[in-house]
């Protein structure tokens, strides 16, 4: 079974500055990792998602996220926020035998002027 | 295209009560599975549906049900309804079970009061 992990619950940042979003895995076969974004009463948005290739995977609104097996992490970055980046992001997990997503706790990003 | 429809976006029920919701996949979308959003237990999957038949299933009690139709669609019903059943119900749908990616409606706030 696969299970996932966000270090930070909550994420205060100013705009313009950078934010990372740490999300580490645990699981006893090949993954496929995914970072997704929820806005207030929306469902979830697909920002970026890791199934093979280079480690280093480029998404939506400027996000990227670098795929480390060793450390078994999948942290999420952007080097410049907007106040419109405030929201929860949630990093999830499936492999190859099941395609159900496993997801983290989430981490709630607030971006202050 | 259009994205992942659910209907109705809001619903208030009463203990014991029985309550259906839906689910239109993107089109060409074959698979569609659904989660289960609380502050308490986060994003947990339900099941997941390919060609009408039930390829997955969460952790649930029986009282969890669902079904897809031959277009696609699907349903998730909930019997004798708990408190404990309030939450944001999402639907997700992806192309086929190996492609992996699932792309979420806005999701049902279903309140049991």
């Amino acid at each position: 079974a696969q299970s996932v992990t966000q270090l930070d619950s909550q994420v205060p940042v100013f705009e313009e500055a950078p934010v990372e979003l740490r999300c580490n895995y645990s699981s006893s076969v090949s993954v496929y990792l995914f970072w997704y974004v929820q806005y207030p009463n929306q469902g979830l948005q697909l920002l970026l998602k890791y199934l093979s290739g280079s480690t280093l995977v480029k998404g939506i609104n400027g996000f990227e996220a670098e795929f480390n097996k060793s450390q078994t992490s999948f942290h999420l970055r952007k080097p410049s926020v907007h106040i419109s980046d405030t929201a929860e992001y949630f990093c999830a997990v499936s492999d190859w035998r099941d395609y159900k997503l496993s997801f983290g706790a989430g981490t709630t990003v607030t971006v202050r002027a | 295209k259009a994205g992942v429809t659910q209907t109705p976006r809001y619903l208030i029920k009463t203990r014991g009560q029985q309550v259906t919701l839906s689910c239109s996949p993107i089109s060409g979308h074959r698979s569609v599975s659904w989660y289960q959003q609380t502050p308490g237990q986060g994003l947990q999957f339900l099941f997941e549906y390919f060609s009408e038949t039930q390829r997955n299933k969460g952790n649930f009690p029986g009282r969890f049900s669902g079904r897809q139709f031959s277009n696609s669609r699907s349903e998730m019903n909930v019997s004798t309804l708990e408190l404990g059943d309030s939450a944001l119900y999402l639907c997700a749908s992806s192309l086929d079970r190996g492609s992996y990616e699932q792309y979420f409606g806005p999701g049902t706030r279903l309140t049991v009061t």
